[in-house]
């Protein structure tokens, strides 16, 4: 079955910017989304389809798809955004999430 | 307002089988992509099922296949998600999400109902 890397954890500076990423063969031939789940919290969907934000998610997230990287990116970051991220991609007849990346804002 | 409702969640010895269900308001059960996703306490996401939005297409992760069954009664406006001969591995909080056409995402989750298999 398709998998994907995700780095366990990525560290942002209040009002900087933030990458995560997400690995695997030939991910930029398939559909990505991005997830965005706190504590306690059913998950948002933040991007769908590589990069389309969802109605009422800011503009500050963005996403990309090449290659062998899906990337979200989130711009301005505020202490609001800290939480894990998963990206999830649709591969023979399957839905496959990524491990998960949890965000900190300092 | 649109809202998912899981229900059902309960301790289960292993072996064992149960029924989840998912109460959706708001919006027709019959005009979306209806799906599983579980989440054990700590641990990420893992896709489990779905269904179409017209009922013919339903597919399943390789580690439930042959032991889960996703259904709907759209005249109940409710999804379903059988478990049969339930594993330690099971344990997770699952949750129904709702995908508003083929392969966009979810627009819409329940807030979860948790399932422990354990003797």
């Amino acid at each position: 079955s398709y998998e994907m890397t995700q780095p366990p954890s990525v560290s942002v500076a209040l009002g900087q910017t933030a990458t995560i990423t997400c690995e695997g063969n030939n991910i930029g031939n398939k559909i990505v989304h991005w997830y965005q789940q706190k504590p306690g919290q059913a998950p948002i969907l933040v991007i769908s389809r590589d990069a389309t934000r969802p109605f009422g998610i800011p503009e500050r997230f963005s996403g990309s798809n090449s290659w062998n990287t899906a990337t979200l990116t989130i711009n301005r970051a505020q202490a609001g955004d800290e939480a894990d991220y998963y990206c999830q991609v649709w591969d023979s007849n399957t839905y496959v999430f990524g491990p998960g990346t949890k965000v900190t804002v300092l | 307002e649109v809202q998912l409702v899981e229900s059902g969640g309960d301790l289960v010895q292993p072996g064992g089988s149960l029924t989840l269900s998912c109460a959706v308001s708001g919006f027709i059960l019959g005009n979306y992509w209806m799906h599983w996703v579980r989440q054990a306490p700590g641990k990420g996401l893992v896709w489990v099922s779905r269904i179409s939005s017209d009922g013919t297409i339903i597919n399943y992760a390789d580690p439930v296949k042959g032991r889960f069954t996703i259904s709907r009664d759209t005249a109940k406006n409710t999804l379903y998600l059988q478990m049969n001969s339930l594993r330690a591995e099971d344990t997770a909080f699952y949750y129904c999400a709702r995908e508003p056409l083929a392969v966009v995402g979810y627009d819409y989750w329940g807030q979860g109902a948790l399932v422990t298999v354990s003797s």
